[in-house]
This record gives structure tokens, C-alpha cells and sequence, in this order.
């Protein structure tokens, strides 16, 4: 059975700090990978995906993501944190996309 | 704006009573997914559907739980009975079926709350 997880289910930046947030998975077939975002109150946004086009997958909002096969991960990273950026992260993994498993989440809190 | 919407975005509800739930998917998505969200979790599989044909419904959490999607366009979801344990957010989501993966696209969700 596919899974993920979150490492860390709170992180705090400055405001113009870089924000990585971890996720490994683990999948018995290539998986596909997903980051979406959540603010209060509302429903998950997808923020970027790998579908095994190219590793180094970017998206909205100037985040990207990393899949490396050899250490199982996923890491969502941001150069540079912005307060709007403020909201719980979601990682998730699907490899026939009727059963995507997602994780539990980060927080993430951007100090001015 | 033509995506997921739900209906209604918070219920309040009695103990035993039965609750349902709508969604309208994105016009041209011919897959629906009913989630469950607890406080501080991942959104939790439930059932999906590929037009009509509801082609999942074992992670659908007990007997109590039901969903429909009579024409393929919308969908409800059926509590009945409910239990405190119920509150929770359900979530929708729709997609365009495709060769490969297809990209879910999340709804609002709906706020339920048993007393």
C-alpha cells in the first residue's frame, strides 16, 4: 500500500527565509506526487504534481518540488517565504489516482 | 467561476438525524470524489465515481454512509444516524479522467458538526 509522510507538522520562517517542507512516500509502483495547499476554511488548492516527466517539478506561487527515487521524497521548497504563503501543506501520493493517500500536513507559519 | 462548489458549507446537526450533502462538480469532469477531513488530518478517501458508476465504495467509513451520482453530474453524499464521531469536513473533488493521471480539483468542502 502506498503512503506519505510529513515530517514536521508545524514550521515557522521568517518572511523572506527559504520553506522546505518534507514528505516521503513510500509505493510499491512509481508513484505519482502531489502538493496542494489548504487556507482556513476552504478546500486543497494543487500547488504542483510529478507524473515522471522530469523531477524537478515547479508550480504556482513560486514553490517547487524535488522527487529523488533514492531517498523516497518529495520536498516542497520556496526560496524565499512570503506571509500570504501562511497555511497548512498537504503531500500526497496516487499511483492510479482512485486511492490518493495523503499526508497529515504542515503548518506553515510565516513570521513578519 | 466554474469550479467544484458545495452545498451547504456548514451543517449543524442533531445526534441521529440524517444529513446530506451536494456537489457539483467542474461541467466537464467526469470523475467525483467524496473526502473526509478530521481536525488536523489528511484529507481521508471515501468513494469516488466515474459518471454514474460508483466504481469505489469500500473506504466508505460504515453502512451509513451513502453516495449517489444519478446522472452523472452532480453528487450527494448520506449520513444517516449520525454520531458525534461524524463531525468532520467532507470534502468534493472532480477530474477529468485521462490517460495517466488526472488532476484533482477540491470543492470548498462542508463543515459538520453533530450535538
Amino acid at each position: 500500500a502506498q503512503s506519505v509522510t510529513q515530517l514536521g507538522s508545524h514550521v515557522s520562517v521568517s518572511e523572506g527565509a527559504l520553506v522546505l517542507l518534507r514528505c516521503n512516500y513510500s509505493s510499491s509502483v512509481p508513484p505519482y506526487l502531489f502538493w496542494y495547499v489548504q487556507y482556513p476554511n476552504q478546500g486543497l488548492q494543487l500547488l504542483l504534481k510529478y507524473t515522471s516527466a522530469a523531477t524537478l517539478v515547479k508550480g504556482i506561487n513560486g514553490f517547487e518540488a524535488e522527487f529523488k527515487k533514492s531517498e523516497t521524497s518529495f520536498h516542497l521548497t520556496k526560496p524565499s517565504a512570503h506571509m500570504s504563503d501562511a497555511a497548512e501543506y498537504f503531500c500526497a501520493v496516487s499511483h492510479n489516482n482512485n486511492d490518493m493517500r495523503f499526508g497529515a500536513g504542515t503548518r506553515l507559519t510565516v513570521k513578519p | 467561476d466554474t469550479g467544484v462548489s458545495q452545498d451547504p458549507r456548514h451543517k449543524i446537526t442533531k445526534r441521529g438525524q440524517n444529513v446530506t450533502f451536494r456537489c457539483d462538480p467542474i461541467s466537464e469532469h467526469n470523475r467525483l470524489y467524496w473526502y473526509r477531513q478530521t481536525l488536523g488530518q489528511g484529507p481521508e478517501f471515501l468513494t469516488y465515481f466515474q459518471n454514474e458508476a460508483q466504481l469505489e465504495k469500500s473506504r466508505l467509513l460504515s453502512d451509513r454512509f451513502s453516495a449517489e451520482r444519478p446522472k452523472g453530474s452532480f453528487s450527494t453524499l448520506e449520513i444517516q444516524r449520525t454520531e458525534q464521531g461524524d463531525s468532520a469536513m467532507y470534502l468534493c473533488a472532480s477530474s477529468l479522467a485521462l490517460a495517466g493521471t488526472d488532476t484533482q480539483y477540491f470543492g470548498p468542502g462542508t463543515r459538520l458538526t453533530v450535538l
